[in-house]
């Protein structure tokens, strides 16, 4: 258990819709990191955020977004879903934002769209 | 950008044997870290091993150990007495050292541990 926790566990949902994706971190750490692993992408860095900001963004689409609250929990936005957004999200987190620190992985999400 | 190559869709070893996972990188920068993970059926996401691109000596974790080429840009995973619960999808990845925390990774191996 890396004491990342991700809810839901698994969702399934139909085109078009849109879904929320929560993430708590490990006590203490600042940093929260998302992923997504598809069959056609792999595993792709979505997006970083830091003690509340925004680090780092990578190939995120504009229908999906992010926030971190003030309590350091994260969650993802993914809005008028199409079939091809199905993977697994996880989030990390690390103590820090900087590559010293080590990412620890939730158990992610299984996204589902039907 | 960087990019992360695995060679390897799938491997395979017996019980007790050795096994060498490939990954080969591309980055135009000196200074970064390089890792495996574990991925079981679970889908859990494990850290193996880690290696710092300033340290010549190859990282070792028990049964897992790297043969790290900085100038081939290689990293490979040698597992060594290969268990069961080796049997996973294995990631290599790389990470900045100065232009960001993100994790690139390969496409992965499937290894099967045939008893």
């Amino acid at each position: 258990d890396s004491g990342v926790t991700q809810t839901p566990k698994h969702l399934i949902t139909a085109t078009g819709q849109r879904v929320t994706l929560r993430c708590s971190p490990r006590s203490g750490d600042l940093s929260v990191y998302w992923y997504q692993q598809s069959l056609d992408q792999g595993l792709q860095f979505l997006i970083q955020y830091y003690n509340g900001e925004e680090r780092a963004k990578g190939n995120i689409l504009e229908r999906f977004s992010a926030q971190q609250f003030p309590d350091l929990h994260s969650e993802l936005n993914l809005s008028s879903l199409e079939l091809g957004d199905s993977a697994l999200y996880f989030c990390a987190s690390s103590v820090e934002g900087g590559s010293l620190y080590e990412q620890y992985f939730g158990p992610g999400t299984r996204l589902t769209v039907t | 950008a960087q990019t992360v190559t695995q060679s390897q869709p799938e491997m395979s070893v017996q019980e007790a044997e050795t096994v060498t996972l490939s990954c080969t990188y591309d980055t135009s920068e000196s200074d970064y870290y390089l890792f495996w993970y574990k991925q079981p059926p679970s889908r859990q996401m494990i850290l193996v091993i880690r290696q710092e691109a300033y340290k010549q000596q190859n990282a070792t974790e028990n049964r897992f150990s790297v043969n790290f080429q900085k100038a081939a840009k290689s990293f490979s995973l040698k597992i060594s007495d290969s268990q069961l619960g080796d049997a996973a999808m294995y990631f290599c990845a790389y990470r900045s050292a100065l232009s960001g925390s993100r994790l690139t990774f390969g496409e992965g191996t499937q290894l099967t541990v045939n008893p």
